[in-house]
């Protein structure tokens, strides 16, 4: 099984333009998720999806927004993108109360 | 909302020490406390994890522990290897929410 894959794994953008990161699990998962990391800031929730056709905001959705397309597909979309958005970004999927797993990460870089 | 504090942010050990980690939360409804380990360049991997019915759980050289009045959990780690140095994260979520929030983290540097 491939798990939890994401796209693209690398983007530079240009300060305004933007871009959709998409996120595909096939586990069967109700919920997804979007995190940002950034250095000495941890992994925070961006948004979440407890299951299909519901979407709900987590720390820090400013300048986002998200789309639950189906059960497998997550997509988190950058309307306006701004240097403070250059991040790695990371999808996960998980089962509720049990393991999450994350995606492969997306670096991406705005100037 | 749940809010998830993690200590400390960076720690260096002895090749065979102990490390602990310290994590509090503020929900107490929140009933699953999973731990994770990043490496560098890698995505984070779950280590292990408690849920609330119980107070303590061991994996070989890893356990963690669960104190519900206090709101806090804790990642030990013995006999520490090389291997160990890592990014770890705790985290908690509460049934039914589905929200999962990290703490900040702690950077374990294992030095031989």
């Amino acid at each position: 099984n491939a798990g939890v894959t994401q796209t693209p794994k690398f983007q530079v953008l240009k300060t305004g333009q933007s871009m959709t990161l998409q996120c595909a699990q096939d586990m069967n998962h109700n919920s997804m998720y979007w995190y940002r990391q950034d250095p000495g800031m941890g992994l925070r929730l961006i948004y979440y999806s407890a299951s299909e056709g519901t979407t709900d905001k987590g720390e820090v959705p400013n300048g986002y927004n998200v789309s639950r397309l189906n059960k497998r597909e997550f997509s988190l979309r950058l309307e306006s993108a701004a240097p403070s958005q250059t991040s790695v970004y990371f999808c996960a999927s998980g089962a509720g109360n049990a393991e999450a797993f994350f995606g492969q990460g997306t670096r991406l870089t705005v100037v | 909302g749940e809010n998830v504090e993690q200590h400390p942010s960076t720690l260096s050990v002895q090749e065979g020490d102990s490390a602990v980690i310290k994590c509090t939360y503020s929900d107490s409804a929140s009933n699953y406390f999973p731990w994770y380990k990043q490496e560098l360049g890698k995505r984070p991997q779950l280590i292990i994890d408690i849920r609330s019915n119980v107070g303590e759980k061991k994996d070989q050289r890893i356990a963690v522990t669960l104190n519900k009045t206090a709101k806090h959990f804790s990642l030990h780690i013995t006999e520490t290897q090389p291997e160990d140095s890592a990014v770890y994260f705790c985290a908690a979520i509460k049934g039914g929410s589905e929200k999962l929030v990290f703490g900040k983290g702690t950077k374990l540097t294992v030095n031989p």
